[in-house]
């Protein structure tokens, strides 16, 4: 069954250093998000890209936050100056038009 | 706006027992998709079972099934026969099918199962 993938499952990084969070979406799906969990708290939509742009974003989804589809398979999140509060586990999805809505496995980040 | 609703933030089961988990939702669109995702200790979201708002029966996949209520606005999760690997976080989302190029999902806070022997 089409998965997507995420890498890496877990990072580490210093307050203040720049991350990137790489996903490979099913490949005929046309719509990617990032979504973000606090622990303990329900998921939380970050944006959404479609035909190469953002579609929607959150208000979460400050300048800090930037996405690319640099490659055509790649979808990255990137998160330019670590706060504490960006420490979360992180979920890239891809869907088809109506259906087939899948999470990748996250991504745990642990800022320090 | 739309807003899922999940009034059990924890359940426990005997194991071999049915379970249900309750979710309301609240959308002016006509149009939309209800999701059941299962969060393991571990973290992903694992995808159950979906239903389209259109759809005319409610949705089954395996010992879940989805008791799709659409004038109460409801969308409970039962869960039959419950086993040990059931115990996990369980949300219910909500991703309107309007055009457009977004169709994100709305996520309830979750329900904690326990499942016991």
């Amino acid at each position: 069954e089409p998965e997507v993938t995420q890498t890496p499952s877990h990072q580490v990084t210093q307050m203040g250093q720049e991350v990137i969070l790489r996903c490979v979406p099913i490949s005929n799906h046309l719509y990617f998000y990032w979504y973000r969990q606090i622990l303990g708290q329900k998921v939380e939509f970050l944006v959404s890209f479609y035909n190469n742009e953002i579609s929607e974003k959150s208000e979460i989804f400050d300048d800090q936050f930037s996405v690319e589809r640099p490659d055509g398979s790649n979808f990255t999140l990137k998160i330019r100056s670590t706060k504490l509060e960006d420490s979360a586990m992180y979920f890239c999805a891809s869907a088809a038009a109506l259906y087939g809505y899948t999470f990748g496995s996250g991504t745990r980040l642990t800022v320090v | 706006a739309q807003k899922i609703t999940q009034t059990q933030p924890g359940m426990f089961v005997q194991e071999k027992e049915a379970v249900t988990l309750d979710c309301t939702y609240d959308t002016s669109d006509p149009s939309y998709g209800l999701f059941w995702y299962k969060q393991p200790s571990s973290g992903e979201m694992i995808f159950l079972i979906y239903q389209g708002s259109y759809d005319q029966q409610n949705a089954t996949e395996g010992r879940y099934s989805l008791n799709f209520q659409k004038a109460r606005k409801s969308a409970n999760l039962v869960i039959s026969a419950s086993q040990l690997g059931d115990s996990a976080m369980y949300f219910c989302a909500m991703r309107e099918l309007r055009g457009g190029a977004t169709n994100k999902l709305i996520f309830g806070t979750g329900t904690l199962l326990a499942v016991q022997p």
